[in-house]
């Protein structure tokens, strides 16, 4: 059955320094997408980087790229040279057919 | 560009209250529509999505309905609201395929 879990209910990481978030799923489809989505406390969610089950490079956005594993199923979202304004939840997030998300992360930069 | 609008942005309503909550896209055609419900700290439950005028799939039995009465519009009802019914009621669209999902602000209802 599809499956996506976040095992970190929260995370706690230096100003500047980087920080991995880890999303491992369970999927019987070869073809699936995943997205990572950043809620901030104000509640909207933004899209932040997308990860096609046949690409064979990591994605990277900016400051976030997704470590892709496909044999570990994993998906994990890192975040380099972390800023107070990446404060915020995480969420996890896999197409395949319909969607799922995770149960989140909550990220708290420390200055 | 395509914009997603949802509103109202926060909402207090007695129990055994009706709801109304709409969401409208701009900017692109035969979107797929969705609502999702966020209970406070935690993750999003799938409510209702759409793939088209007049065709909702509902993934949770609850007393909410949904309709899409135009391409772009997309509404969440309710004849008479439960406490139960507080959350956060989040509005998304998608073009299918391995486009994102872009969500709406969100709309934070009270029952009280």
């Amino acid at each position: 059955a599809q499956k996506i879990t976040q095992t970190q209910p929260g995370m706690f990481v230096q100003e500047k320094e980087a920080v991995t978030l880890d999303c491992t799923y369970d999927t019987s489809d070869q073809s699936y997408g995943l997205f990572w989505y950043k809620q901030p406390s104000s509640g909207e969610m933004i899209f932040l980087i997308y990860q096609g089950s046949y690409d064979e490079q990591n994605a990277t956005e900016g400051r976030y790229s997704l470590n892709f594993q496909k044999a570990r199923k994993s998906a994990n979202l890192v975040i380099s040279a972390s800023q107070l304004g990446d404060s915020a939840m995480y969420f996890c997030a896999m197409r395949e057919g319909s969607w799922l998300f995770g149960s989140g992360t909550k990220l708290n930069v420390k200055p | 560009s395509q914009t997603i609008h949802q509103w109202p942005a926060t909402l207090v309503q007695p129990v055994g209250s009706p709801l109304s909550l709409e969401c409208t896209v701009e900017g692109t055609s035969n979107p797929n529509l969705y609502w999702y419900r966020q209970a406070a700290g935690r993750g999003l439950q799938l409510l209702f999505y759409s793939v088209g005028i007049g065709q909702i799939s509902s993934e949770v039995p609850q007393n909410l309905s949904a309709s899409r009465p135009q391409d772009r519009q997309f509404i969440l009802s309710s004849k008479k609201l439960l406490l139960s019914d507080s959350g956060f009621y989040l509005c998304a669209w998608s073009a299918g395929g391995s486009s994102p999902l872009h969500f709406g602000n969100g709309t934070r209802l009270t029952v009280t």
